[in-house]
This record gives structure tokens, sequence and C-alpha cells, in this order.
């Protein structure tokens, strides 16, 4: 049973650029949650996605935008970049709303220059 | 908004001795609190948790404790071990998870 995959593992991007980052859930999962996680810092909640829509999100420029396919996979879009979006970006799967436990991705690291 | 706190950036523990892990928040809706464990070059795993409603929840080794009037929680491990040696969030939870910026354990053989 294939947990929760992203990719690509690191990626390098120029300041302005945009990005597309992908994640696969854990099988049997619907919800799919961002989050991003600066150096030293733990991680903060980007939006979550569910039955193919925006449900929730977090304090993050419109920049940010998401999509999530009919088989639950989900990517997450950086427009714009700037030097501060450089972080880990983590993906997490729940069932449901997934109040109680979320299944992590190991997470794409990216790295604007 | 710092919802969730961790004032310990590290911690060190001899091997077999009890590591304390400690956490507090803000936010008095949170109805789970949950611990992950974090190893370089990976994603958070799920550790354990609790609910609002509870003061204990032990899971072999791990045993955290809530403390709602002082809105504080923590995490015990007994007895500690080399690969016990990790960055622990804790977080809570109400419609979204809030999680503090870590604790980097170490333990030492």
């Amino acid at each position: 049973d294939a947990g929760v995959t992203q990719s690509p593992t690191h990626l390098i991007k120029t300041r302005g650029q945009q990005v597309t980052l992908r994640c696969s859930p854990k099988s049997g999962h619907d919800t799919v949650s961002w989050y991003q996680q600066a150096l030293g810092q733990g991680p903060q909640f980007i939006f979550q996605y569910y039955e193919e829509e925006e449900r929730q999100r977090g304090n993050f420029p419109d920049r940010f935008s998401g999509h999530q396919f009919p088989n639950y996979s989900s990517e997450l879009n950086v427009n714009a970049l700037l030097l501060g979006d450089s972080a880990l970006y983590l993906c997490a799967s729940s069932w449901d709303r997934g109040n109680e436990k979320l299944f992590f991705g190991s997470g794409t690291q990216l790295s604007v220059l | 908004d710092q919802q969730v706190k961790q004032n310990s950036p590290s911690l060190s523990v001899q091997e077999g001795r009890i590591s304390i892990l400690n956490c507090d928040y803000t936010n008095s809706m949170f109805d789970y609190f949950l611990w992950y464990k974090k190893y370089p070059a990976e994603g958070p795993t799920f550790l354990i948790s609790i609910s609002s409603i509870k003061d204990k929840n032990e899971d072999g080794r791990f045993t955290v404790f809530l403390n709602k009037s002082a809105k504080h929680l923590s995490l015990h491990i007994v007895p500690s071990q080399p690969g016990d040696s990790a960055v622990y969030f804790c977080a809570g939870t109400g419609n979204q998870f809030y999680f503090g910026t870590g604790t980097s354990l170490t333990v030492i053989p």
C-alpha cells in the first residue's frame, strides 16, 4: 500500500517563475492538504482539497493555487515566485476532514534563486 | 498568529532516561492534539494523539498529557532510545491543523 507520494523531490527556480508540485494521496484517502515548511519552522497550512474543490485556505496569497483531480491526486501551483517561497512543501492526505490524523509525503524542496 | 508554541528548540537526553517535550497553545477550540515525528529528508509521521476531552493517552513508550486549564501538553518518552532522535512537532486541530515550530530531540547512547 503506497503512502503519500510527491514529485519532484527537489526543484530550483528563479524569481518570477511559476512552479507546479504534485501529490498522490495514500490509497483510500479522499482529502489532500498542502503545507509550507520554512527552515526552522513548523508546517503551515496552505489549503485543503476535498471532492475537487478548495474547502479551506490558510493565510497565503492568491499566487498559491491548487487543483484536485477525480482520482484524488492534487497539484499545488505557485505563480510569480519570490525568494521567500523557498521552503519544503508537504502534501498530506486523510479521510474526509481528517481532523484526527494526517499522513504526509516526504515533500518537495523548492529553492527560489 | 502562533497558536501552538514549542519553546524548546532542542533537547538532549541519555539513552534509557525519560524525554519530556512540551507544547503550549492559545486556541481553546482545538478538539484534538497530535504529536508528529520527523526524520531528515522525510515527511512528518504520526506518533500519538489525544482528544481534548481526555487528559492522558498512552501508546507503548509514548504518553501524551493534556492540561486544558494551562493550555499545555507534553509528550513523555520512556525509556528513550537512540532511534527516537528526530524533530518532534505538536499540533492542535479544529477545522485545520496548527503546528508548533518543533523540538529537536537527541538521545545520546
